[in-house]
């Protein structure tokens, strides 16, 4: 069972350039998250999807455009990326039930040059 | 404004010590507060959920608390396998998907 998966892992761009980061998950969830994680600030959400179809801006939004492309992915979208942009990217997915959880992908390093 | 905030930000014990993480926040109408382990070069890993002041959950070394301003991870009789990064996080009551992390603390347990 994969779980989340992102790609790529690493990535290097150099200002302005534009990239997506892929994110897939095979557990059925409907809500899917991406965030970015800095050091020193903790995790912070950038866009949400509660499920396929729709999509809502989180805490930290500007610079990135999401696709809620079918159940199972979601991607993120930096279409002229900028020093600022530089941090480790992080794709989760949600479980409601007994006891609420989320699940992350094993992250992906950017670096903007 | 939400805010957690984690305690010590680094701890190293001795294999077998025992100690306790902290983790403070400030939410107006608590629906869930998380705790997860980070690995270096990984994603977060789910422990716990603790959605009620008294609560607590065990799994293995560690076990969570829950009071009306603070969460305690405690962690018995470490092993060099515990060495990690753990967060904090806390979700409001009021529908909005955002969760609010803490920036962790980092263990170390030394053989």
């Amino acid at each position: 069972n994969a779980g989340v998966t992102q790609t790529p892992k690493f990535q290097v761009l150099k200002t302005g350039q534009s990239m997506t980061l892929q994110c897939a998950q095979d557990m059925n969830h409907n809500s899917m998250y991406w965030y970015r994680q800095d050091p020193g600030m903790g995790l912070r959400l950038i866009y949400y999807s509660a499920s396929e179809g729709t999509t809502d801006k989180g805490e930290v939004p500007n610079g990135y455009n999401v696709s809620r492309l079918n159940k199972r992915e979601f991607s993120l979208r930096l279409e002229s990326a900028a020093p600022s942009q530089t941090s480790v990217y992080f794709c989760a997915s949600r479980v409601r039930g007994v006891e609420e959880k989320l699940f992350f992908g094993s992250g992906t390093q950017l670096s903007v040059l | 404004e939400d805010q957690v905030t984690q305690s010590p930000e680094a701890l190293r014990l001795q294999e077998g010590e025992s100690s306790s993480l902290n983790c403070s926040y400030t939410v107006s109408g608590l629906r869930g507060l998380f705790w997860y382990r980070q690995d270096p070069g990984k994603g977060p890993e789910f422990l716990f959920t603790l959605y009620s002041a008294g609560e607590e959950k065990e799994k293995e070394r560690l076990k969570a608390t829950l009071t009306k301003k603070e969460s305690f991870l405690h962690i018995t009789a470490p092993k060099p396998e515990d060495s990690a990064t753990y967060l904090c996080a806390v979700h409001k009551r009021g529908g909005n998907e955002k969760l609010t992390f803490g920036t962790g603390t980092r263990l170390t347990i030394i053989p």
